[in-house]
């Protein structure tokens, strides 16, 4: 199983330019998160899908869109990238209500110029 | 909502010494508790986690304590050894929601 899968793994904006990041699972969770690490910030909550079709507000979720494509995808959008947006960005799934291990994605890094 | 502090930002030990990294929490509703260990350029994994009905866990040379009252758990880690050296995130999940709430982590250096 490949887990947790995020593209690009890479990626450099010009500031207003619009990307989506995705991330897809093949376990079968039903929660699915976004999160941000920055230097000395730890990883910080962007949105978080509890179930197919349900979306909500992390810590810091403005400048950012995310759809629930489906059970396995969970997309997030930069509508106008900022240099702010620079960042180390993480997928990550687990299975609602188990209290389980959460897989995380390789991560994708973001630099705005 | 969900707010959860780790102490300290850095830690540097003797390989063989004993680390111990705290973290507390603000949702009294919070009942699970994993950590997570993140090497140079990797993603974060699981190493261990403790839920709100047990007080201590254990798994070879790592360990975690809960504190449910103080709002307080941590992680013990004993014989340190170099492959120790990351960065360690602890985290807290609650019932109301689904959030998981990473604190800022800390870098742990293990010295030759």
């Amino acid at each position: 199983n490949a887990g947790v899968t995020q593209t690009p793994k890479f990626q450099v904006l010009k500031t207003g330019q619009s990307m989506t990041l995705q991330c897809a699972q093949d376990m079968n969770h039903n929660s699915m998160y976004w999160y941000r690490q920055d230097p000395g910030m730890g990883l910080r909550l962007i949105y978080y899908s509890a179930s197919e079709g349900t979306t909500d507000k992390g810590e810091v979720p403005n400048g950012y869109n995310v759809s629930r494509l489906n059970k396995r995808e969970f997309s997030l959008r930069l509508e106008s990238a900022a240099p702010s947006q620079t960042s180390v960005y993480f997928c990550a799934s687990t299975q609602h209500g188990s209290y389980t291990e959460a897989f995380f994605g390789q991560g994708t890094r973001l630099t705005v110029v | 909502g969900e707010n959860v502090e780790q102490h300290p930002s850095t830690l540097s030990v003797q390989e063989g010494d004993s680390a111990v990294i705290k973290c507390t929490y603000s949702d009294s509703a919070s009942n699970y508790f994993p950590w997570y260990k993140q090497e140079l350029g990797k993603r974060p994994q699981l190493i261990i986690d403790i839920r709100s009905n047990v007080g201590e866990k254990k798994d070879q040379r790592i360990a975690v304590t809960l504190n449910k009252t103080a709002k307080h758990f941590s992680l013990h880690i004993t014989e340190t050894q170099p492959e120790d050296s990351a960065v360690y995130f602890c985290a807290a999940l609650g019932e109301r929601d689904d959030k998981i709430i990473f604190g800022k982590g800390t870098r742990l250096h293990i010295l030759p």
